[in-house]
């Protein structure tokens, strides 16, 4: 079964408003990062936070992590239309060997 | 550079044909996985590879086989196409780095099986 679920699986938006989409998984893990995909594409790293992190910011991108809640949160601040996308969370298989994604948040922002 | 290639972009199968989904990564990373992507389910672990000659069976293993003779190639093969298996199906390339593994992606092959 997949590790990670998502929250919630679509969110819309204007323009200039922040995002914010949820992780919860089921296992102990070393880390967890999230990835973006754009419509009919494959996925691209955004940003990893590890275990013994709180929070990490990258750009616009803030994540938390709560590993007591066995939880994530991916915040986008400042949304732009080019920002509409899936948004996954992964964690790693078994000591690194493949990732387990969730499910996605559907994230759209409109002009 | 090219990263990860997928090919065929697209295919239609017939019931009860077989294909060879390929996937060639020019990074020199050690682990590749094959995933399918179905609306409403995310992405699905289907089998992965650690190295030439060692694979692995992920979430949805069956109606696959995988093998890896090389550190650059990682075929996907469907034995007998069932309309179950219409899905887009996405190679990645995995690196590890202090412990973490980053991935990186082909473009999908968008598979339809009729």
């Amino acid at each position: 079964s997949q590790q990670g679920e998502e929250d919630p699986q679509a969110l819309s938006i204007q323009e200039g408003e922040n995002a914010t989409m949820n992780c919860s998984y089921k296992t102990s893990i070393n880390n967890l990062q999230w990835y973006r995909q754009n419509s009919g594409r494959g996925l691209v790293h955004l940003i990893l936070i590890r275990s013994n992190e709180r929070e990490k910011h990258s750009g616009r991108l803030r994540v938390t992590l709560d590993t007591s809640k066995k939880s994530s949160s991916l915040l986008i601040t400042a949304s732009r239309a080019a920002d509409t996308a899936s948004y996954f969370c992964a964690t790693a298989r078994q000591a690194g060997t493949a990732l387990i994604f969730g499910k996605g948040t559907t994230l759209s922002v409109s002009s | 550079n090219a990263g990860v290639t997928q090919t065929p972009k697209f295919q239609v199968l017939k019931t009860g044909q077989s294909m060879t989904l390929q996937c060639a990564q020019d990074m020199n990373h050690e682990y590749m996985s094959w995933y399918r992507q179905d609306p409403g389910m995310g992405l699905r672990l289907i089998h992965y590879s650690v190295g030439a000659g060692i694979t692995d069976q992920g979430e949805v293993p069956n109606g696959y086989n995988v093998s890896r003779s090389t550190t650059e190639d990682f075929p996907l093969r469907l034995l007998s196409a069932a309309p179950s298996q219409t899905s887009v199906y996405f190679c990645a390339s995995s690196t590890a780095n202090q412990g973490s593994i980053f991935a990186f992606f082909g473009q999908g092959t968008r598979l339809t099986v009729v």
